[in-house]
This record gives structure tokens, C-alpha cells and sequence, in this order.
């Protein structure tokens, strides 16, 4: 089955820490994307990236880090110096079709105490 | 600046009738892409429609259709013969020009009345 795979589906971590979130993709697709969703609102673009070895920042990068060492993955860091970590966090992959729609992975719940 | 904006926080429809939840969107660009994606209490995304800024129809897809209004910048989703388990958090978003990557609207949560 073709998809995407985050892990875990929970978080728990103590304050200061850093995290990293796995994303995998087996859909072939050439572009990734991580956003935060927090309670009652909409998702916001946090990082995404286009090919291999390459990123952007989106909206609200700051206090996030990530890479892409291979096309499957996509695994992004919350840092200490993130100030509200704690959120809803949702990958996703697009392939080149004409709509570029995104696909995505069914989220980790991050909780940071 | 906010590109998508979604006024309805909540909207009730019985079941197997028709709904229509608002997006209207901000772009100076000519091409662009509008979605609508549905979000269960699972937490996934689901993808449900997409319109293209230079299409002519309407998108449909199945009970989903995008009412297009160009002039007007608004996409909205008309659900029609409503299921229960449509009963979701519903969120326009839009891509601009080549750019792939998308901004999303705050949604608008649907409840499904038996």
C-alpha cells in the first residue's frame, strides 16, 4: 500500500528537550511538507522541500528544524528554542500532477510539559 | 495578510440534504490552485477536490462540488445528500502560481444530524 508514515502517533516530552518527527513516503513524490495544526484552527506551513538535500522555511519555521537525505523522508525537529511546541503535527507529500494536491500522513500529537 | 478565510466556524445540516460551506480566497496571481480537504476526528487529511484557476466547469467529484465564483474570489464546497460520517472539520486551502506549497483557512466544523 502507497502512503505516508508518521511516527510516533504520540509524543510526550519534558520541556528543553529536542524531538524529531519521522515522516516516511513510498509514493514516489518528489515534494514534502510539514505543518502545525493547533486546537480549533487551521494548519499552518511550518517547512517543505521540493528534491533531495534542498528545504524552505514556511510560515513558522522558527524553532524547527529539518533535512531530506532521501526522497521517503522528511523528518522534522522541534528544538528547545521552540516556544509552544506542543501541537498537532501533519506531513504530507505532492507529486507532479497538474493540481499538486497533497497527501497526508495521518499526524503525531506532541505534547512538551 | 490572510489569504483564506473560511466565516463559518460551525454549520448543522440534516442528513440527505445538501450543505454548502464558504471559502473566499486572496490572490494576485492569475494562475492558481484551490482545494478542499476533509479532517475527521482521526486527525488525517483528506483530499476531496481541487479547481484550477483557468478551469471553466466547476469541479465535481462524486457528492463533492466546487462552486467556482472567479469574480467574486470564492470556492465553495457544496456537499450534497449529507452521510453522517461527512460529520468533519472541513479546510479550503489554495496553492499560488508554480509554488506547490499551500495556505489553508481555519476551517469550518460540519455536523451531520441524523
Amino acid at each position: 500500500d502507497g502512503g505516508i508514515t508518521q511516527s510516533p502517533k504520540y509524543l510526550f516530552r519534558k520541556e528543553g528537550q529536542n524531538v524529531t518527527l519521522s515522516c516516511e513516503q513510498n509514493l514516489n513524490h518528489d515534494a514534502m511538507y510539514w505543518y502545525r495544526q493547533d486546537p480549533g484552527q487551521g494548519l499552518r506551513l511550518i517547512y517543505y522541500s521540493q528534491i533531495v538535500n534542498d528545504f524552505q522555511k514556511g510560515d513558522i519555521a522558527e524553532g524547527y528544524s529539518v533535512s531530506r537525505e532521501k526522497k521517503e523522508s522528511f523528518p522534522l525537529t522541534v528544538t528547545s528554542a521552540q516556544k509552544n511546541p506542543t501541537a498537532f503535527y501533519l506531513c504530507a507529500s505532492s507529486g507532479w500532477t497538474n493540481s499538486y494536491e497533497q497527501y497526508f500522513g495521518p499526524g503525531t500529537r506532541l505534547t512538551v510539559t | 495578510a490572510q489569504k483564506i478565510t473560511q466565516t463559518q466556524p460551525g454549520m448543522f445540516v440534516q442528513e440527505k440534504e445538501a450543505v454548502t460551506l464558504d471559502c473566499t480566497y486572496d490572490t494576485s496571481d492569475q494562475s492558481y490552485g484551490l482545494f478542499w480537504y476533509k479532517q475527521p476526528s482521526s486527525g488525517e487529511m483528506i483530499f476531496l477536490i481541487y479547481q484550477g484557476s483557468y478551469d471553466e466547469q466547476n469541479a465535481t467529484e462524486g457528492r463533492y462540488s466546487l462552486n467556482f465564483q472567479k469574480a467574486r474570489k470564492s470556492a465553495n464546497l457544496v456537499i450534497s445528500a449529507s452521510q453522517l460520517g461527512d460529520s468533519a472539520m472541513y479546510f479550503c486551502a489554495m496553492r499560488e502560481g508554480r509554488s506547490r506549497d499551500m495556505r489553508f483557512g481555519a476551517g469550518t466544523r460540519l455536523t451531520v444530524k441524523p
